[in-house]
């Protein structure tokens, strides 16, 4: 029954190194989103996306591209990994409000360390 | 820009108390969500409130939703340590730019039950 999986439970990555998170979904959401969870801080939104090869930022953008070629997959890129960007970094899927209650799907995590 | 706040931030109680969490928000809008988190784990959803004074009872928790005082409540009756976990509330803000939706989060309420 899994709805929204994550590339990795666990990464470790050094610093100045190219990172991909990847996130896939199999419920034909339109809207993606990435969200990274720090102790103190909550959720912030990273980057989201409504449709493919579609992205706009979040609260923290900076640090983080994104790509969507395809509907189902939407991935978090770090291109050149630094030590503040260790964290806990969650995908999420919803389908747009008008389809009635949108409820939001949320990926397992990827726990991201980098050294 | 929506801020939602939570508190309290740190929640500890014992086993057999009531207690609430409260969560205020900056700006309209229709749904709040509350999640809970396991520690290492990923969000759970535990209540989507949809409308001004919804109320939902799941088990010794109780959610409410008071739109024009932009605040919504969860409510712990007798508790027991099994709910120790971080509770999440989160509002629903319009992205104008594809009519779509994105979720931004509290801070989240730590919360530890002592037998």
């Amino acid at each position: 029954d899994v709805k929204v999986t994550q590339s990795s439970r666990y990464l470790v990555k050094r610093t100045g190194e190219k990172v991909f998170l990847e996130c896939v979904q199999d419920m034909d959401h339109e809207n993606m989103f990435w969200y990274r969870q720090d102790p103190g801080l909550g959720l912030r939104l990273i980057y989201f996306s409504y449709d493919v090869k579609m992205k706009e930022k979040g609260d923290i953008p900076e640090g983080y591209s994104v790509s969507r070629e395809k509907k189902e997959r939407f991935s978090l890129i770090l291109e050149s990994a630094s030590t503040n960007q260790t964290s806990m970094y969650l995908c999420a899927s919803n389908s747009p409000a008008t389809s009635g209650r949108p409820k939001y799907q949320f990926g397992p995590g990827t726990r991201l360390t980098v050294l | 820009e929506l801020k939602v706040e939570q508190n309290p931030l740190f929640l500890s109680m014992q086993e057999g108390k009531n207690y609430t969490i409260y969560c205020n928000y900056s700006t309209t809008s229709d749904r709040l969500y509350w999640y809970r988190q396991d520690p290492g784990k990923s969000l759970e959803s535990l209540f989507v409130l949809l409308s001004n004074g919804a109320v939902k009872q799941e088990g010794r928790l109780m959610a409410s939703l008071d739109t024009k005082a932009r605040l919504s409540t969860l409510h712990i009756t007798a508790a027991v340590h099994d709910l120790s976990a971080t509770y999440f509330c989160a509002v629903d803000s319009a992205y104008s730019g594809a009519g779509s939706y994105q979720l931004t989060f509290g801070k989240g309420t730590k919360l530890s039950v002592i037998p």
